[in-house]
């Protein structure tokens, strides 16, 4: 199946830093979805991109759909403890919502 | 309250004994998937459901049966399992005019 890359694998931040997390992959998709999984929860969806370019926000989350279609960008600004977690990208390559593709996870963790 | 619910939380089988996860959705969604999420490869899709008796194969459907006989409910079966399908599954549901899955909160299964 398609692949797609993030980095970071892992992240070791202070509370109040900025964040930024990026995914790529070598085929294009047409949407470009981030979640947050907690533990020992299932991942929720935090931010949904629809078209090449796009500029998304959620609260202090701010998600881009990259022009290449192959590629997209998360940001946290102003971290605060419940940011702590493992965030996710997913893609889905055609126009239906049977077969997304994630990312292999950026975990987040804040250093007091 | 929308969620998915999969049951059980946690379970502990011998190789070669059959199992069944269950999935159950009370938002009345068309689409329905089956997740596994290993260590360094993120969630893999399993197999994923369409609608009512609609169902295919996702990258890593090897070992796995599902059936949808009814659009709430999308069981995982294990005819036999063995060492290396011990996971963290998670069953998720979409509708089919909103991008992006909801997820349950996983069924961790050990198979010895």
């Amino acid at each position: 199946g398609q692949q797609l890359n993030q980095s970071p694998q892992s992240m070791f931040i202070q509370e109040g830093e900025d964040v930024s997390m990026n995914c790529t992959s070598s085929s294009i998709f047409n949407t470009w979805l981030w979640y947050k999984q907690d533990p020992g929860e299932g991942p929720v969806l935090l931010i949904a991109l629809y078209k090449a370019g796009e500029l998304t926000s959620n609260g202090r989350l701010t998600a881009q759909f990259g022009i290449t279609r192959k590629d997209s960008f998360l940001n946290i600004s102003a971290s605060i403890p419940s940011d702590v977690g493992i965030y996710f990208c997913a893609g889905i390559a055609n126009f239906g919502n049977e077969k997304l593709t994630f990312g292999t996870g950026t975990r987040l963790t804040i250093i007091p | 309250e929308a969620q998915v619910t999969q049951n059980p939380r946690y379970l502990i089988t011998v190789t070669g004994k059959k199992l069944t996860v269950t999935c159950s959705q009370n938002m009345n969604h068309e689409y329905m998937s089956w997740y596994r999420q290993d260590p360094g490869l993120g969630l893999r899709q399993i197999y994923y459901s369409m609608n009512v008796e609609v169902t295919d194969k996702g990258d890593v459907p090897e070992g796995y049966k599902v059936s949808r006989k009814e659009k709430r409910n999308f069981p995982l079966i294990l005819e036999s399992p063995s060492p290396n399908q011990t996971s963290l599954y998670f069953c998720a549901s979409s509708s089919q005019d909103r991008y992006g899955y909801t997820f349950g909160s996983g069924t961790r299964l050990t198979v010895v």
